[in-house]
């Protein structure tokens, strides 16, 4: 079963807008993650937020956490071609020991 | 480069043949995992090996098994393949079981 449910599933800008992903889990986590994976390729990770932190910034990347709502959003303000990618989100629960990935984002970003 | 690397990167099987896929890294991490990624199911996890000597099952470990060779290598054989084992296939590592993954480049496997 899947812990993280991201939202959308698939989303489509035009390069230069800010691009909101959302990702929404079950139970207690540790920390959650997100990944970017671009077409064939290996998952890339981007940011891990943990459960006592309500957001982070990494570059053009926002990542917010609600855990009352069990919830997260990664936003990538400025979009680029490069943007082009599947995002992934991924929680590790308490006392559990490895990573539980949702089913992604598709994200395309239009010149 | 540093990093997570799998052998081979593409490899066509017969139903009932068998094969080992295999991944190093060489970041001195102590946790391993391979996973499987098909298309709508996201990435589900078969086994990890959270530190040297030890190894646990996943999400999907059925017609999987895994040998945490050293610290450095973490292979995943397919007994006898079948077609619903068609997947493409992740190892990655992390220095402990709560931090970020670095994953390969993954193995795309078809089973006909």
């Amino acid at each position: 079963s899947q812990q993280g449910e991201e939202d959308p599933q698939a989303l489509s800008i035009q390069e230069g807008e800010n691009a909101t992903m959302n990702c929404s889990y079950k139970t207690s986590i540790n920390n959650l993650q997100w990944y970017r994976q671009n077409s064939g390729r290996g998952l890339v990770h981007l940011i891990l937020i943990r459960s006592n932190e309500r957001e982070k910034h990494s570059g053009r990347l926002r990542v917010t956490l609600d855990t009352s709502k069990k919830s997260s959003s990664l936003l990538i303000t400025a979009s680029r071609a490069a943007d082009t990618a599947s995002y992934f989100c991924a929680t590790r629960g308490r006392g559990a020991q490895k990573l539980v990935f949702g089913q992604g984002t598709r994200l395309t970003i239009n010149p | 480069n540093a990093g997570v690397t799998q052998t081979p990167k593409f490899q066509v099987l017969k139903t009932g043949q068998s094969m080992t896929l295999q991944c190093a890294q060489d970041m001195n991490h102590n946790s391993m995992y391979w996973y499987r990624q098909d298309p709508g199911m996201g990435l589900r996890l078969i086994y990890y090996s959270a530190s040297e000597g030890t190894t646990d099952k996943g999400e999907v470990p059925n017609g999987y098994n895994v040998s945490r060779l050293n610290k450095r290598e973490f292979s995943l054989r397919l007994e006898s393949a079948a077609p619903s084992q068609t997947s493409v296939y992740f190892c990655a590592s992390s220095e402990t079981t709560g931090d970020y993954y670095t994953f390969g480049s993954g193995t795309r496997l078809t089973v006909v």
